[in-house]
């Protein structure tokens, strides 16, 4: 299996901060990569597909970049909407789909 | 407005069965692939199966390998998924995720609400 490691687990930040996860591959990945968020009790949410193109009406504050076994998921000036748990999400197609265990973005 | 709408959780003993139903509407269901992706009680997300959009190409996670079985009716619009053997560990919300199409393809991009699957004796 392909495993995909976030980092950091818990990040504490304030209102305007500028925030970065991080999404590392057991191997390569070339783009196949996806980032989710998801708030309590609620269904994961698609923000950035193919490790940097956003999803429709994703506000432009988060953005996506890197290929291969190393990704970054980036939030320009973090809102108060932006409180929420994280995920990475590979593609693989004789391996399937796996996701990161998740980066929970805390008010500080 | 696409919507998946989940259905037939609930408590089952170790060993036992269920069968999850999945109803969409909103989008040309015939159309797209579909997932299954379940979630323990404050864990990750795990993804658990999927099927092509004609049934023909079918993938599970090796958790659920032999007995979980993912089909689909698109004359009913419908995404099940037959959970037989059923273990302590496959205690989760389990959602209905729609896979995009070019482009977007093996990323989730809408998902149902979940339905909570709680297996105990």
């Amino acid at each position: 299996d392909i495993q995909m490691t976030q980092s950091p687990s818990t990040l504490s930040a304030s209102v305007g901060d500028r925030v970065t996860i991080t999404c590392r591959a057991s191997q390569s990945i070339s783009s196949w990569l996806a980032w989710y968020q998801q708030k309590p009790g609620k269904a994961p949410k698609l923000l950035i597909y193919k490790a940097s193109s956003l999803e429709s009406g994703v506000p432009s504050r988060f953005s996506g970049s890197g290929s291969g076994t190393e990704f970054t998921l980036t939030i320009s000036s973090l809102q108060p909407d932006d409180f929420a748990t994280y995920y990475c999400q590979q593609y693989n197609s004789y391996l399937g789909r796996t996701f990161g265990q998740g980066t929970k973005v805390e008010i500080k | 407005e696409v919507q998946l709408v989940e259905s037939g959780g609930g408590l089952v003993k170790p060993g036992g069965s269920l069968r999850l139903s999945c109803a969409a509407s909103g989008f040309t269901f015939s159309s797209y692939s579909m997932n299954w992706v379940r979630q323990a009680p404050g864990k990750g997300l795990e993804w658990v199966s999927s099927i092509s959009s004609s049934s023909s190409y079918i993938y599970y996670a090796d958790s659920v390998k032999g007995r979980f079985t993912i089909s689909r009716d698109n004359a009913k619009n419908s995404l099940y998924l037959q959970m037989n053997s059923l273990r302590a560990e496959d205690t989760a919300v389990y959602y209905c995720a729609r896979e995009g199409l070019v482009g977007k393809k093996y990323y989730f991009d809408y998902w149902g609400q979940g339905t909570l699957v709680t297996v105990s004796s």
